[in-house]
């Protein structure tokens, strides 16, 4: 099956600082999609992205399928961005997501 | 909007009982997956129903049953619990295979 790999795996930022973060996979996606598990464990979708670039606030988001990556961009990070990002990916003509492992990521004033 | 809605947030079973989680979405989505999620694992697809009056097992559905009880609902069973079900099960919901996923809050399992 399809490999995801995320990286990195851990990530401790100060407050205001950005970051990238990367998702790779082994394999041509229809889908692809970012969450942020908050500390109390709640699972937040933030983007539906399966090719170009979306923003969100200061969240964006950019997927070169040709390529097979993903990057998630943090701006300005806030301890509220603490947690655990992951990437999904769907292939073929399946309706079966498959997650990355996650990068643990930890924003400190 | 309520979303999707798992109940309930925990529970504890002993090895050999049985009991089912329950989920329900008021988004009027087609699709519905239940998923655990283990230290180290990731996020494991357990089963799914793409539309109303299907079902499909995903990657890890040993020891799991589930019924699409109506395009609301979609709930599993655990007929025997084992220690190895110990987990975390989320529920999610989306309108089809190319749009976004939506979870629940999550249901915190501990068999002993």
């Amino acid at each position: 099956g399809i490999q995801v790999e995320q990286s990195p795996p851990d990530l401790i930022l100060q407050e205001g600082a950005n970051s990238t973060l990367r998702c790779n996979f082994s394999d041509s996606v229809n889908n692809l999609q970012w969450f942020h598990q908050n500390p109390w464990g709640q699972l937040i979708n933030l983007f539906y992205i399966p090719s170009g670039t979306k923003q969100n606030g200061r969240l964006s988001a950019t997927t070169v399928a040709t390529e097979r990556y993903s990057l998630l961009y943090i701006s300005s990070s806030q301890t509220t961005d603490s947690g655990v990002y992951f990437c999904a990916v769907l292939t073929g003509g399946g309706n079966k997501l498959t997650f990355g492992t996650g990068t643990q990521l930890k924003v400190e004033l | 909007n309520a979303g999707v809605t798992q109940t309930p947030k925990f529970q504890v079973l002993k090895t050999g009982q049985s009991m089912t989680l329950q989920c329900a979405q008021d988004m009027n989505h087609n699709s519905m997956y239940w998923y655990r999620q283990d230290p180290g694992m990731g996020l494991r697809l357990i089963y799914y129903s793409a539309s109303e009056g299907t079902t499909d097992k995903g990657e890890v559905p040993n020891g799991y049953n589930v019924s699409r009880l109506n395009k609301r609902e979609f709930s599993l069973r655990l007929e025997s619990a084992a220690p190895s079900q110990t987990s975390v099960y989320f529920c999610a919901s989306s309108r089809g295979w190319d749009s976004p996923l939506h979870f629940g809050n999550g249901t915190r399992l501990t068999v002993t």
